[in-house]
């Protein structure tokens, strides 16, 4: 059983902070990671994906991946409240399959 | 290239009665995806098709569920005698089958059945 968890939240940060976004799962194999942002009412967006561990950066947003801790996270740097979305973490499971977190609401107040 | 296209946005329909939603994905993707998202949970994979070819159908699938794509084009999901509990969003996805990257959803379809 392929799992991905992620705390429900919300996670409520200021305007012009940093928030971090945690991810853990529970399969040694995974290799692909994934983050969207999901508007409510919206379907879920694309904003970064990682493979190799360390971190990659696009942008506002920098994603982390620790394979031997089996974790993955997200920072967005000088958060704004348009950032006020749940962000949904996601592996790839088989050929291109996805599975999903529940989705971390965050919360950023002007 | 308008990206994935889904119809309809949004179904009401009574309980016991069937409905059809339709996929149409990126031009030239190979690859077509069907999830569903209930209220507060991530999207759970449902089915996916290389082509025509339905290559795999999640435990979810019950057989009241049923997905085509003739011809490797647009795709159908059609629920039969729906109950209380499909209402939720549908979302489809294309991708090409070397991609690595990600893919993207449509907008989805918001079943509700009352």
């Amino acid at each position: 059983q392929k799992e991905v968890e992620q705390n429900s939240g919300p996670l409520s940060v200021p305007e012009g902070a940093i928030a971090s976004l945690n991810c853990t799962y529970s399969d040694r194999g995974s290799q692909s990671f994934f983050w969207y942002r999901q508007y409510s009412g919206k379907s879920p967006e694309l904003i970064m994906s990682i493979y190799s561990n360390g971190d990659k950066e696009d942008g506002r947003f920098t994603a982390q991946l620790n394979k031997a801790s089996q974790y993955v996270s997200l920072l967005i740097r000088d958060s704004q409240p348009s950032d006020s979305a749940t962000y949904l973490c996601a592996l790839e499971w088989g050929f291109q399959k996805l599975v999903f977190g529940t989705g971390t609401r965050l919360l950023v107040s002007p | 290239d308008t990206g994935v296209s889904q119809n309809p946005r949004h179904k009401i329909t009574k309980r016991g009665q069937n409905v059809t939603f339709r996929c149409d994905p990126i031009s030239e993707h190979n690859r077509l995806y069907w999830y569903r998202q209930t209220l507060g949970q991530g999207p759970e994979f449902l089915t996916y098709f290389q082509n025509e070819a339905q290559l795999e159908k999640s435990r979810l699938l019950s057989d009241r569920f049923s997905a085509e794509r003739p011809k490797g084009s647009f795709s159908t999901l059609e629920i039969q005698r729906t109950e209380q509990g499909d209402s939720a969003m549908y979302l489809c996805a294309s991708s090409l089958a070397r991609d690595v990257h990600g893919y993207t959803f449509g907008s989805g379809t918001r079943l509700t059945v009352v």
